[in-house]
């Protein structure tokens, strides 16, 4: 089956400083990946949702500047969370569609524990 | 606007009871309608899916049938077990101009042995 991976998997940092997560479609073409928030014991919210090779589209309240999102390539897409702060500890979970988005599926990758100290 | 609406939890079962998790939707249009399971630290897996009304999802003993006329997914299992235990999201996928997935707000289940 598809299979997407993120990296980190578990990340601790500073306030302030930026951090960097990864997500990668192992097996297939991602044309689209959607990025998710998730709080603890709360449901996912979309951020953003990033077409290969153009900008992302960032839902209502989610700051561009703050969370970008790069798509370079049909297999990775990052999120950068810029000048982290405590109330940006989260997990994050991006999922990917296949080229044939025929079947409306989603794959998930395992989600990245953010924690901002 | 569209939305899902699910049962709220925790729902604790004994092993072997029977499972169900309510789930309602709001949507514009056709939608597709999910079942996703989150197992405790991962990410989200598909359980099942259907793509129309009257169809009926089924994996790994969970059943769910689409009815457009009750706008309704209800997520049934006839014997849980205690590795059944995790976070269960109802989901739909509209097209507005773009694909965009709409979860609840997910049920916990604890089954115990």
């Amino acid at each position: 089956g598809a299979v997407v991976s993120q990296h980190p998997s578990r990340v601790i940092c500073k306030s302030g400083t930026s951090v960097k997560i990864e997500c990668r479609s192992l097996d297939f073409q991602a044309t689209t990946m959607f990025w998710y928030r998730q709080f603890p014991k709360q449901s996912l919210m979309l951020m953003a949702t990033s077409n290969e090779g153009s900008k992302a589209t960032y839902e209502q309240g989610v700051e561009k500047d703050k969370f970008l999102i790069n798509h370079a390539s049909l297999t990775l897409s990052t999120l950068t969370v810029t000048s982290a702060h405590p109330e940006d500890s989260s997990f994050y979970i991006c999922s990917a569609t296949a080229r044939d988005y025929s079947s409306y599926e989603q794959y998930f990758g395992p989600g990245t524990r953010l924690t901002v100290t | 606007g569209n939305s899902v609406t699910q049962m709220e939890g925790p729902v604790t079962l004994s092993e072997e009871a029977f499972l169900t998790i309510n789930c309602t939707y709001t949507a514009t249009g056709y939608p597709s309608l999910f079942w996703y399971v989150q197992y405790p630290g991962e990410g989200l897996q598909l359980l099942l899916k259907a793509t129309k009304a009257d169809d009926k999802g089924s994996n790994k003993g969970f059943e769910a049938t689409y009815r457009k006329e009750t706008t309704s997914f209800h997520l049934e299992k006839g014997s849980v077990q205690v590795s059944d235990s995790a976070v269960y999201f109802c989901a739909l996928i509209i097209n507005t101009g773009g694909f965009k997935t709409i979860f609840g707000a997910g049920t916990r289940l604890f089954v115990k042995a």
